[in-house]
This record gives structure tokens, sequence and C-alpha cells, in this order.
């Protein structure tokens, strides 16, 4: 079967770094997705990994290891505004995404 | 504002009433998809429209009717609901499914209550 486990909640300091974990289990692999969701607001569109390694987006970045089946979303120099649900997701053997049950970030002052 | 706008955003409905939930996106995406959102629950894939036919249909129950008349229009007919059918609604697009990059743009969601 397909499984995306992420934890369920961290809190960080503002100003801080932050590494959000993924692990999943897929039969094949077509890449891995993270989006990030605000209370009441649509999910948006953060990162996709295809390759192993690190990418990065200004103050998120976002790793992969294939042979380990796991991800990572870094989030540098934390700001209040980051405080929101982080969800990662890989799409299936029909490029469905498959989603965790996101990641919830609490940033304190 | 992403490009995909879904109404009502709040919804209270009675178990024996008929409502249905809009979905309309103006990116020129040829795919539309529902899905589910409860509370520390992953999203669950309800349906998927590509090029307006449906290409899935997650073993909903018939309660839930979905509609795609063209690309850029999606419903959710709503009837004879449970509570525990009490949840978040997003809808979805993406430039057409089928593809490992395909990066879905979300609607803010509609927020259905059953009574």
């Amino acid at each position: 079967g397909q499984n995306i486990d992420q934890p369920t909640e961290m809190t960080a300091t503002e100003g801080a770094i932050v590494q959000i974990n993924c692990t999943y289990q897929t039969s094949g692999f077509n890449g891995l997705f993270w989006y990030q969701q605000h209370a009441g607001e649509a999910p948006t569109f953060l990162s996709y990994n295809v390759l192993d390694g690190l990418e990065e987006k200004g103050r998120f970045s976002s790793f992969l290891s294939r042979s380990k089946g796991y991800s990572y979303l870094l989030l540098k120099e934390l700001q209040m505004k980051d405080s929101a649900s982080y969800l990662c997701a890989v799409p299936d053997s029909n490029y469905q995404l498959i989603w965790g049950a996101g990641t919830k970030l609490i940033i304190k002052p | 504002e992403t490009g995909v706008t879904q109404t009502p955003r709040h919804l209270v409905m009675g178990m024996t009433n008929k409502k249905s939930l809009k979905c309309e996106q103006h990116l020129g995406h040829n795919a539309m998809y529902w899905y589910k959102q409860s509370a520390k629950k992953p999203l669950e894939l309800m349906f998927v429209y590509n090029f307006k036919e449906q290409t899935e249909n997650n073993s909903v129950p018939s309660r839930f009717s979905p509609e795609c008349p063209n690309s850029s229009h999606l419903f959710l007919h709503l009837h004879t609901l449970q509570p525990e059918d009490s949840a978040l609604y997003l809808c979805a697009s993406s430039q057409e499914q089928g593809s490992g990059a395909n990066v879905l743009t979300f609607g803010a969601g509609s927020r259905l209550t059953v009574l």
C-alpha cells in the first residue's frame, strides 16, 4: 500500500529554522509535493521534487532522498505568517495525489 | 485569490435538504477535482474530471453527485447527507491529469455542516 507520514504539530520561534519531515511508501515514484495551507484558506503549492537533493526557493528549501523514502521542508528566518499547515503528497500510479495528514506549524514570538 | 472560486464558503444543511457546491476556475485548466478535508485527516480525493469527462470516482457515496458542464465549472450536488459528511470541501484544478509534475490550484473551500 501507499502511506505518507509527517508529524502532526511542531512549534518554532520567530527568526529560527524549522525542518518538517515526511516519509513515504509508494509503489513507483513520480515526485513529491509540498503545499502550504493557512487556516481557512486554500492549500498553495510550495515545491515539487523528483530528483534527489536540496532545492532552494528563498527562505524555503525542500529535500528528497528517494532511496530512503524521505523528504523534508526547511523553513529559515521564520516569520509569524509562516504559521500554517504543511502538506506532503506523492502521486500514485494513476498520478492522483496521496496526501499526508499535514503538519501544523506554530510560530511563537 | 488563487483563480479557483468556490461558493458558498459556508453551508449548513439538514439531512433531508438538497444543496449544491459550485466551483469555477479562470486558469484555462482542463482537469478539475473535488476533495474532502476533515480535521487532522489527509485530503480525500472524491472525483476527477479531465476535459469534462469523469476519470475518477473514489468510492464516493451516491448522496454526492458531481457535474462538470465545461472545463471551467464543477458542481457537487448534495442530498440526504449524514452528519459525518460535515467537512471542508475543496475544489482544485490543474493543466491536465496524468503527469507527475501536475500542480494543483485549490479554491478556499466550502465549509459544510450537516445537522
